[in-house]
């Protein structure tokens, strides 16, 4: 059956650490991946979106890699601070050519100061 | 811009009520769509639409209606609440050319 797994348990880290949160996947071979975050009471915000030919995607302090052998989207925070605790979200595009997302069930983080 | 906008905020239903979820955007978004999200299971696309009178089911559909009558609107209407329904429910919208997708802040909905 199709899967996506995040880590179900919180990530408590240091202030100023970095943070690497892990998406897998089985049975999907998505072109785009994408990585949201989600702070409670709120809607998801997209923060990254990687392609399959890309390995590596940055954006300030976050970086996301990509690797479809492996299955496996690594998403990470360098510098971490106190404001980066939230849930952090993958997704995916189960069907090739349609625009619907497949959520994993998201990691929270939590830095401590 | 106000993005997505979503009402009510909270809701809490009797089995068996029906109720409509608004959903607004002001982006000129070409797809919608609606998810909702359960504690532990990520969230679940219900129903989507491409376009104004184009509209297809999601992972979950069951229970659940949608039109789309104007490219700025997309409500989700519950026909008759069960409390397996009780969620929270989130309307996202993008443009149809790119992939990141704008969510609203989502309604509550209880039923009891």
């Amino acid at each position: 059956s199709q899967k996506i797994e995040q880590n179900s348990e919180a990530l408590n880290i240091q202030e100023g650490k970095t943070a690497t949160l892990t998406c897998n996947y089985t049975n999907y071979s998505p072109a785009y991946l994408q990585w949201y975050r989600q702070d409670p009471g709120r809607g998801p915000v997209f923060l990254l979106l990687i392609r399959e030919n890309e390995k590596e995607k940055r954006k300030e302090r976050l970086k996301v890699t990509f690797d479809t052998t492996l299955k496996q989207s690594l998403f990470h925070i360098t510098a971490s601070q106190p404001a980066d605790s939230a849930t952090y979200l993958c997704a995916l595009h189960a069907t090739p050519g349609r625009r619907a997302l497949t959520f994993g069930s998201g990691t929270r983080l939590q830095v401590q100061p | 811009n106000a993005g997505v906008t979503q009402t009510p905020k909270f809701q809490v239903l009797k089995t068996g009520q029906s109720m409509t979820l608004q959903c607004a955007q002001d982006m000129n978004h070409e797809y919608m769509s609606w998810y909702r999200q359960d504690p532990g299971m990520g969230l679940r696309l219900i129903h989507y639409s491409v376009g104004a009178g184009i509209t297809d089911q999601g992972e979950v559909p069951n229970g659940y209606n949608v039109s789309r009558s104007t490219t700025e609107d997309f409500p989700l209407r519950l026909l008759s609440a069960a409390p397996s329904q009780t969620s929270v429910y989130f309307c996202a919208s993008s443009r149809i050319n790119l992939y990141e997708q704008y969510f609203g802040p989502g309604t509550r909905l209880t039923v009891t």
